[in-house]
């Protein structure tokens, strides 16, 4: 069955710190992956990857994908109390459909 | 990105009764997706919407329980019928743009229900 799984599932830092998030998945038909910030309803557009060993970054954030070892990471510097926040990672399939990991739970502390 | 608004917001309703959610987008948007979030889970997608035909709906989701209609190219309607307190959930639209192969998709504000 197509699946992913996030790690890990919550952590707690404090302002300054750099973080690494981990997104890995098992798919028969892979499109693309996506990484979203939910912090009340509404999912966040984050990144999307297509291409293994592309970087994307945005301000602090940054995401990379390696399609050959299924995984993909969301790296976040210099963390803010802001960047407190559900992270999602999802597989795009084939119809444009996602299948969402369970999110990992980051709280920055000040 | 386009601009995604949900209505209502959030509502509490009785055992049995039904809510229609609504989703407007402000440009024309190729597809559109009703996804599901139970307390404590991740999204979960109920069905896609499509446009002038009826909604292709993923396993565990049937028509009777969640109607949707797609009458254009910018809104799409969720219903949740005979609802039960295991219907509580946030409720959200999300739209991919017209474009290239590997589209973003963005969502909407979210409807946050609960069921007594």
């Amino acid at each position: 069955e197509d699946k992913v799984v996030q790690s890990p599932l919550s952590l707690v830092v404090h302002e300054g710190d750099t973080v690494t998030l981990n997104c890995s998945y098992e798919v028969t038909n892979f499109r693309s992956l996506l990484w979203y910030k939910q912090e009340k309803k509404a999912p966040t557009f984050l990144f999307m990857l297509t291409s293994s060993g592309i970087e994307k970054k945005s301000g602090r954030l940054s995401s990379i994908l390696d399609k050959k070892e299924l995984f993909s990471i969301l790296n976040i510097t210099a963390t803010q109390t802001g960047d407190s926040a559900v992270y999602l990672c999802a597989y795009m399939e084939y119809g444009n459909k996602l299948v969402f990991g369970a999110g990992t739970i980051l709280r920055v502390k000040s | 990105s386009a601009v995604i608004s949900q209505k209502p917001s959030r509502d509490i309703c009785q055992r049995g009764t039904s809510l229609t959610i609504q989703c407007q987008v402000d440009s024309q948007v190729t597809m559109m997706f009703w996804y599901r979030q139970q307390p404590g889970q991740s999204l979960t997608l109920i069905a896609t919407a499509n446009q002038g035909s009826e909604a292709t709906y993923e396993s565990g989701f049937v028509i009777d329980k969640f109607p949707i209609s797609r009458p254009n190219l910018t809104f799409s309607t969720l219903t949740v019928s005979n609802m039960s307190p295991e219907d509580s959930s946030i409720y959200l639209c999300s739209v991919e743009e017209a474009g290239g192969p590997f589209n973003e998709q963005f969502f909407g504000p979210g409807t946050r229900l609960t069921v007594l």
